[in-house]
């Protein structure tokens, strides 16, 4: 079974500053993505990426960064935070074959104050 | 882009009575669906995967495609309390190679 491991599990932030959000998977997928989770909302695509080097903007990216350094390592960037990004934040790895499955982390509680 | 709509927000079941949940998709691009779970904003654990149309048993989990009414449901047999939990539904968007997610519907089991 694939592992996602994400970090921190919980942030707390001011406005204005910068907070990054860290992925890690062990399973050698090409393909990580980054959604938020709001009530009202359920998970919106904010990057992906397609393997090392790649990013890709997903439905919600405004107001965020990503970077994917390595295979295994993806992250998401806020570089000026505000409180309307406070959230749940999901990281997600998978392959895109005619079976693809997404593996997801727990999850990162975000709160912007 | 794809919406997804799920129906109902939130279903509360007697443990062992069946619990139906549905969705439905904006447009007949995807033929790729997932029912997940998610216990407490916890991560997301895939159920059931279908890929044609018809159903798909996991165990208590049963998922039913119909591309052409752009429909696909789960229905859990005998649940329980443990099943209590956020049920998404995701439809997969082979151009950009990621997934649509509904809103979710809340489930309570109770004993």
């Amino acid at each position: 079974e694939a592992a996602v491991t994400q970090s921190p599990r919980n942030k707390v932030a001011v406005t204005g500053g910068k907070v990054t959000l860290s992925c890690n998977q062990t399973n050698n997928h090409n393909n990580m993505y980054w959604y938020r989770q709001d009530t009202g909302h359920g998970l919106r695509l904010i990057h992906y990426s397609y393997g090392a080097g790649s990013t890709e903007k997903g439905d919600i990216p405004d107001g965020y960064k990503a970077s994917r350094p390595s295979q295994e390592n993806f992250s998401l960037i806020l570089e000026l935070a505000t409180p309307s990004q406070t959230s749940v934040y999901f990281c997600a790895s998978g392959d895109v074959t005619g079976c693809e499955r997404l593996f997801f982390g727990h999850g990162t509680k975000l709160s912007v104050l | 882009q794809q919406k997804v709509q799920q129906s109902p927000e939130s279903l509360t079941v007697s443990e062992g009575a069946m619990a139906s949940l549905n969705c439905t998709f904006s447009d007949g691009t995807s033929n790729n669906f997932r029912w997940y779970r998610q216990h407490s904003a916890k991560g997301l654990e895939v159920l059931v995967s279908i890929f044609s149309d018809g159903e798909k048993e996991e165990g208590r989990f049963t998922a039913h495609l119909n591309r052409a009414n752009l429909h696909v449901s789960l229905h859990i047999r005998e649940p329980q309390p443990s099943d209590s939990a956020v049920y998404l539904c995701a439809g997969l968007n082979t151009g950009y190679q990621n997934f649509y997610f509904g809103k979710g519907t809340s489930l309570t089991v109770i004993p």
